[in-house]
Parts: structure tokens; sequence; C-alpha cells
């Protein structure tokens, strides 16, 4: 059975940091383009960035909110990405989502984590 | 970015009805379009990718058709579950945009 996970959300103060963790199983990790998006309350999906698979670079991409604030990383060893947050604002707060994407599906999300809570307030 | 616009905002309709909602994308996208059902409190779901192609285990029922910069969602016959939310996304271009989504109400 395929399965993202996200953990490390929770409450944080602005201007400080977190990390999101999103553990794999189920699939060929490697094999996968990994991407961030984020729902605010009550609000609609917005993508956050990307990062591509070892055999494409695993060169990564922002959206422009939080470009130079967030970044993405994976460790293919244990299947996992990461989304590292810093100096966080009181509009990042938002339900995280992982995903994972093939060539085969045509680099389409076709496999989303159940979501990891983010609230930044003071 | 390219912004994508989703009509209508809400739909009410019936168990067993024909539905469709409408995407329109700022510029041309080809067939970079996909189409996502979301639940309340839960991740969204791939339904429809590359604008017409059925993601596996997605009942046929959903179907979606268009290029360039107009496309459709069309639900055949309502299931009392598909009344949720959906949305559009582009995936041609970062960074990826979503329409503002449609929720499906029962009438």
């Amino acid at each position: 059975e395929v399965q993202l996970v996200e953990s490390g959300g929770g409450l944080v103060k602005p201007g400080r940091s977190l990390r999101l963790s999103c553990t794999a199983s189920g699939f060929t990790f490697g094999d996968y383009a990994l991407s961030w998006y984020r729902q605010a309350p009550g609000k609609g999906l917005e993508w956050v960035g990307f990062i591509r698979n070892k055999a494409y670079g695993e060169t990564t991409r922002y959206a422009a909110s939080v470009e130079g604030r967030f970044s993405i990383s994976r460790d293919n060893s244990n299947s996992i990405a990461y989304l590292h947050m810093n100096s966080l604002k009181t509009e990042d707060t938002a339900v995280y989502f992982c995903t994972g994407a093939s060539y085969s599906s045509g680099w389409y999300d076709t496999y989303w984590g159940q979501g990891a809570l983010v609230t930044v307030s003071s | 970015d390219i912004q994508m616009t989703q009509s209508p905002s809400s739909v009410s309709a019936s168990v067993g009805d024909r539905v469709t909602i409408t995407c329109r994308a700022s510029q041309d996208i080809s067939s970079w379009l996909a189409w996502y059902q979301q639940k309340p409190g839960k991740a969204p779901k791939l339904l429809i990718y590359a604008a017409s192609t059925l993601q596996s285990g997605v009942p046929s029922r959903f179907s979606g058709s268009g290029s360039g910069t107009d496309f459709t969602l069309t639900i055949s016959s309502l299931q009392p579950e598909d009344f949720v939310t959906y949305y559009c996304q582009q995936a041609i271009s970062f960074p990826y945009t979503f329409g503002q989504g449609t929720k499906l109400e029962i009438k």
C-alpha cells in the first residue's frame, strides 16, 4: 500500500523555523518527484515547491511566496522528503501536503499525504 | 503566472444528475491539466490528468476534456459521495496553479 505520512507540524511563533517530514512507503521513492502543497484554513490549494528525482538532478523550484525562506530536500535512502521552513509568517498557516509524481503518470501528483497543520501565531 | 478560472464556484444538483465544471486557463496549457476531488478534512485525490486520462481506480462516471485554454470535468451520474469540492490545476509551468474550486452541493 502506498503511503505518504507528514509529520513535524505544530504551533510556531512568527520568525521561527520548522521542518516538516514526509515519510514514504509502498513505492520506489527514488523514481518519484516530490512536491509540497498547502491549504490555508477554508481556502484553496497552493503549490509550495518541488524536488525532482535523482535522474533529473534533484533540482528544486519554489513558489514566489516562499522563495528564499523555504527549501525542500530528500533522503532517498530512507524514503523521506523534507520541507524546511524559515522566517515563518502568519500567512504561512496552513495544512501542508506532500505528494509524489512519476513518469508513468505524466509527472502528475498521484500520491498525497494526509497533511500536517502548521500554525504560525504569537 | 498562469491564472486558472473555474466555474461555477458552487453548483446544486441531485443524485443521478449529470454535472459539468469548466476551467479556463489564462494562456495555452496544451493538455497539461489535472482535476482533483477533495473531501472535507482530507487530501485532494487525483481524478483526471493530461486533461482526459482517468486515474487508475477512479469511477468511469468521471471524464475530462479540452485542450489549450478551455477544459471540462463531467460527472455523468452523480453519486452521494460526489458532493464535495473539485479543483483544476495546470501543470505546464511553475508555479503550478489551481482554480478556486467548485463545491458540489445536494439540491
